[in-house]
Order: C-alpha cells, then structure tokens, then sequence
C-alpha cells in the first residue's frame, strides 16, 4: 500500500539551531514529493517540491528538502530555524495508482516549535 | 496569479440542518478541485475531488456530496448535518500537470 509516514508528531529546535523534519514515503514507481505548512486556522501552504533531477530541493522560506531513493526519504531542512518558522509540516506523495495521479497521499503533520 | 477563495470563514450549525460550503478559484482554466476535512489540527481526509464540471469523485462514504456547477467553483453540501461533520475544512485546486495542490483559507465548521 502506499503511504507517507512523518516519524515525529513533534520537533522542537532552539531558534538559530539547524532543523529537520523527516518524512518517509513509500510508493511503486517514480515518486513526486511534497512539503506543506500549516500556520493555525489556516490553510496549507505549498513549501517544494520533488520531480526530478537535483536531490536536494530548494523551497520558499529558505527550507530545503533531500531526496533519497535508497531510503526512500523526503526530509525537510533548514539551516537556521526562526520562531516564525514554528507551524505544522505536512509531506505528501503523489498516488501512483492507475487513476489516481491527481491525489496525494499525505502524512499526517509534525508539529515544529522553534524555541526563542 | 491565481486565487483560491471560501466562504465562509467560520459556520456553527445546529445538527440536523443543511450545510452548503463555497470554493471559487480565479487565474486558472479547468482546475482540478479537491475537498478535505481536518480534524483535531492534523491529518488530512480528502473528501472529494473532480476533474471537470460536473465530475465528482467521492472519497469516502458520508453524509456530504460535492458538485461543480462551473469550471472554477465546487461545493460542499449536507442535507443533514451530524456532530461527527465538525473540523476544518479545505478547498485546493491545482492543474494536471504540475500535481502540486494549492489551498484556500478554510472553513471551521462547528455542529452542535
């Protein structure tokens, strides 16, 4: 089946710190990869992507992912955390299923708090 | 640029009643739409999602139904809210190509 698993509910990081947020994916075929973020009562907001080529991706807000095929791994980076960066981060995956390539398979969030 | 509006912003309904949630999205042609419910602040549940006017796919067997009367406008209804139909609610779209999918604002709905 496929899935997307965010090992962490919550990641705390002091402000300055580098952070990670780690996301795991697994899906038959080539996968394209996402990173959202989620401010309080607000809707999802799209960070980077991952289609193809250069493993590591770079996004808005200065984040940055790595791609990982061999660990079939998607993990969100950034080398100086703000406490503006604190927020809810969600990894998706797009379903590779026959059909299906307009859906994402989404993990279900980390919570990251950047500490002052 | 494109615009993903809802309306409203916050909804407390009563059980039992009608529910009708609004998604336009301006600066794009044949998006697709999608539909998600959240829970409790975290996980997405995508509720529905179309391809075109009038193509609804359905997600998960409920109470809610969906319908894309035009090209840039899908709706979420009820006939009859439950107490379970309470969370956030998203609209996103995005096209065919590019798979990303950008989100509106949400509505909170509140079924007491």
């Amino acid at each position: 089946a496929q899935s997307v698993a965010q090992p962490e509910d919550q990641v705390n990081v002091a402000e300055g710190n580098p952070l990670t947020v780690k996301c795991t994916y697994s899906v038959s075929g080539n996968p394209y990869l996402f990173w959202y973020v989620q401010y309080p009562n607000r809707g999802l907001q799209f960070l980077l992507k991952y289609i193809t080529g250069d493993n590591l991706v770079k996004g808005s807000y200065g984040f940055e992912a790595e791609f990982n095929k061999s660990q079939t791994s998607f993990h969100l980076k950034k080398p100086s955390a703000l406490v503006s960066d604190s927020a809810l981060y969600f990894c998706a995956v797009r379903d590779t299923h026959a059909g299906n390539n307009r859906k994402l398979i989404w993990g279900l969030g980390t919570s990251l708090a950047v500490n002052p | 640029s494109q615009t993903i509006h809802q309306w409203p912003a916050t909804l407390v309904q009563p059980v039992g009643s009608p529910l009708s949630l609004e998604c336009t999205v301006e600066g794009t042609s044949n998006p697709n739409l999608y539909w998600y419910r959240q829970a409790a602040g975290r996980g997405l549940q995508l509720l529905f999602y179309s391809v075109g006017i009038g193509q609804i796919s359905s997600e998960v067997p409920q109470n809610l139904s969906a319908s894309r009367p035009q090209d840039r406008q899908f709706i979420l209804s009820s006939k009859k809210l439950l107490l379970s139909d309470s969370g956030f609610y998203l609209c996103a779209w995005s096209v065919t190509d590019h798979y990303e999918q950008y989100f509106g604002p949400g509505t909170r709905l509140t079924v007491t």
